[in-house]
């Protein structure tokens, strides 16, 4: 079984400050990893995914995220958050053998301040 | 391009009763999962239809079942309902054959169960 563990529940951050965003792996088999944002009463967007290859991904809003093996890791960062990016950050892996089946974090709310 | 969308938006049951939740893929997804999202909590997976059927399913019981139609949209079903139950429910399309391995999300069913 795969889970997945967000360290931070909560990040506060100046508004033009960068963030990172935490995020680590269990996995007895290969995984596909993604990040979401979740903004106040929507759904889930994607922000970006790591499949194979590079691994520094970029997505959209300005986020990217390193897939580190060796660590499990899979961290979120951008080098200058706006009042806009204050939402739920989401973390979610998904085995490369089979299924669609996303096993989520318990997520990160961002917190902007201007 | 309409993407997922999901109905109702809102809805108020009383325990014991059962409720029936709606979702219509992303044009040209074939393949619709159920999540559960506590407050608070990443979301939980549920299961997923495929050509109708049910491919994958997570830890929940047998009150919560499901149904895909012939277009690709899907019903949740949950009886005797629990307190418990309430939460937030998405859905997600996907169409696992491009490869992309990319789910979209709808916004959700807000229940709530008194």
């Amino acid at each position: 079984a795969q889970s997945v563990t967000q360290l931070d529940s909560q990040v506060p951050v100046f508004e033009e400050a960068p963030v990172e965003l935490r995020c680590n792996y269990s996995s007895s088999v290969s995984v596909y990893l993604f990040w979401y944002v979740q903004y106040p009463n929507q759904g889930l967007q994607l922000l970006l995914k790591y499949l194979s290859g590079s691994t520094l991904v970029k997505g959209i809003n300005g986020f990217e995220a390193e897939f580190n093996k060796s660590q499990t890791s899979f961290h979120l960062r951008k080098p200058s958050v706006h009042i806009s990016d204050t939402a739920e950050y989401f973390c979610a892996v998904k085995k490369k053998s089979s299924g669609d089946k996303l096993t989520f974090g318990t997520g990160t709310r961002l917190a902007v301040r201007p | 391009d309409a993407g997922v969308t999901q109905s109702p938006t809102h809805l108020i049951k009383t325990r014991g009763q059962q409720v029936t939740l709606r979702c219509s893929p992303k044009s040209g997804h074939d393949t619709v999962s159920w999540y559960q999202q506590a407050l608070g909590q990443g979301p939980q997976f549920i299961f997923q239809y495929y050509e109708e059927e049910e491919r994958q399913r997570g830890n929940f019981p047998d009150r919560f079942s499901g149904h895909q139609f012939p277009n690709y949209s899907s019903e949740l079903n949950v009886n005797a309902l629990l307190l418990g139950d309430s939460a937030l429910y998405l859905c997600a399309s996907s169409m696992p054959g491009q490869g992309t391995h990319e789910q979209y999300f709808g916004p959700g069913t807000r229940l709530t169960v008194t």
